[in-house]
């Protein structure tokens, strides 16, 4: 049980466009969802906290319009990245939490972003 | 400003010995604290987590280990194999609410 995942694996697109991530939990509901960032032999990085039904909260420095984040449902959030620049290129990983009081986080395989 | 130190940055063990990984905490909720285990590629996987009422937990051949004097907690890895070279994150809670902050991972290589 606990299964998340996420679309795509891996995406190359051109700077200046928009890229789109989906987040799932397949076995679960999860009102919340998470978002990090992962540079290579570093560590996670949270970006943004989803929430089913509301808006996403951002870490400090994390430019809410560049990184756009829905949760339309219990099953799934989107992470947009915007007018994309090859700074840009990282390894976007989610989690989803266990409902209720419950603490575990279980994370999807990750998405490869390259910005050219 | 909740911190996690995680150490060491890298760890070489031989097959068939323990591996011994430590995270100290600072500032955060007290209520639990799990190990991520990350191949390349991938993303971080549900190791094992414990919550403070208790000093250890043992699952199979890994085991956390809790001080809360000390506020440290660590992973040892028995009779390591090959298949366990990995990175490993430790993590604590933020205090009131639900998010996570990782420590700075360790790299395991179990060398034959």
């Amino acid at each position: 049980g606990a299964v998340v995942s996420q679309h795509p694996s891996w995406v190359i697109c051109k700077s200046g466009t928009s890229v789109k991530i989906e987040c799932r939990s397949l076995d679960f509901q999860a009102t919340t969802m998470f978002w990090y960032r992962q540079f290579p032999k570093q560590s996670l990085m949270l970006m943004a906290t989803s929430n089913e039904g509301s808006k996403a909260t951002y870490e400090q420095g994390v430019e809410k319009d560049k990184f756009l984040i829905n949760h339309a449902s219990l099953t799934l959030s989107t992470l947009t990245v915007t007018s994309a620049h090859p700074e840009d290129s990282s390894f976007y990983i989610c989690s989803a939490k266990l409902p209720g009081l419950l603490r575990e986080q279980y994370f999807g395989p990750g998405t490869r972003l390259t910005v050219t | 400003q909740q911190q996690v130190k995680q150490s060491p940055q890298s760890l070489i063990v031989q097959k068939g010995g323990i591996s011994i990984i430590n995270c100290a905490y600072e500032n955060t909720a007290f209520d639990y604290f799990p190990w991520y285990q990350q191949f390349p590629g991938k993303g971080p996987a549900l190791l094992i987590a414990i919550r403070p009422d208790v000093s250890e937990k043992k699952e199979g051949r890994f085991t956390i280990s809790f001080n809360k004097s000390a506020k440290q907690f660590s992973l040892h890895i028995m009779d390591s194999q090959p298949g366990d070279s990995a990175t490993y994150f430790c993590a604590a809670p933020r205090p009131g609410n639900e998010k996570l902050t990782f420590g700075t991972g360790t790299r395991l290589t179990i060398i034959p």
